[in-house]
């Protein structure tokens, strides 16, 4: 079946480090890829999205690449802020249903 | 654009009572969801509406949750009666439909069964 693992958090990082949280998925035909974000106390905020094989989705700093040859969707920033501090959810979406299935979520924490 | 729109934003019961929660999805967005998002956890489907008609229920525990979109526009949820482990966010989301479907989530109903 379709399903999408993270890896685990927390994930603590100094402002201006480089971060990566990985995706990985799999699933059955040609699904859409996308990465939200949950700051503390609200619902989730659409990050970013890819819709097909080497697109690569980008907001705010944040880079993904839909890999179909790794099913991966790795997460992407040169440098955090401490204000990138909250819980970044990947997750896919089969079309046919237009149901989305998300990861347990990785909680990232930046200090200054 | 108006987001999704979800009432109330907290909400703390006993065991045993009930509770509902709304929710008005983007104008013009025929697929509304309900999710439960217990904390630590990714939110997890409890229903999936295609205007006023249930595409996928298969989540929802339906000997104490109930949901309804009768005009195919906003939706209610409601918990009867309530258990402590329900304990958890509860969040509407809307999609136009199609192949770029991407969902868009309200802020969320917090509920604490105590």
């Amino acid at each position: 079946g379709n399903s999408v693992t993270q890896m685990e958090g927390p994930v603590t990082l100094s402002e201006e480090a480089f971060l990566t949280i990985n995706c990985t998925y799999t699933a059955t035909g040609y699904p859409s890829l996308f990465w939200y974000v949950q700051y503390p106390g609200e619902g989730l905020q659409l990050l970013l999205k890819a819709t097909k094989a080497d697109d690569k989705g980008s907001n705010k700093g944040f880079e993904a690449t839909y890999r179909k040859e790794t099913t991966s969707f790795h997460l992407e920033k040169g440098s955090v802020q401490v204000s990138d501090s909250a819980v970044y959810f990947c997750a896919l979406l089969y079309s046919s249903a237009s149901k989305i299935i998300f990861g347990s979520g990785t909680r990232l924490s930046i200090r200054p | 654009e108006a987001g999704v729109a979800q009432s109330p934003r907290y909400k703390i019961i006993e065991k045993r009572q009930s509770v509902a929660f709304w929710c008005n999805p983007i104008s013009g967005h025929a697929t509304l969801y309900w999710y439960q998002q217990i904390l630590g956890q990714g939110p997890k489907l409890l229903i999936q509406f295609q205007n006023n008609g249930v595409v996928d229920d298969s989540q929802l525990p339906k000997d104490r949750f109930s949901a309804e979109r009768l005009k195919g526009v906003d939706s209610t949820l409601k918990i009867q009666p309530a258990k402590l482990e329900d304990s958890a966010v509860y969040l509407c989301a809307s999609s136009l439909g199609g192949f770029e479907n991407t969902i868009y989530f309200g802020e969320g109903s917090w509920l604490t069964v105590v």
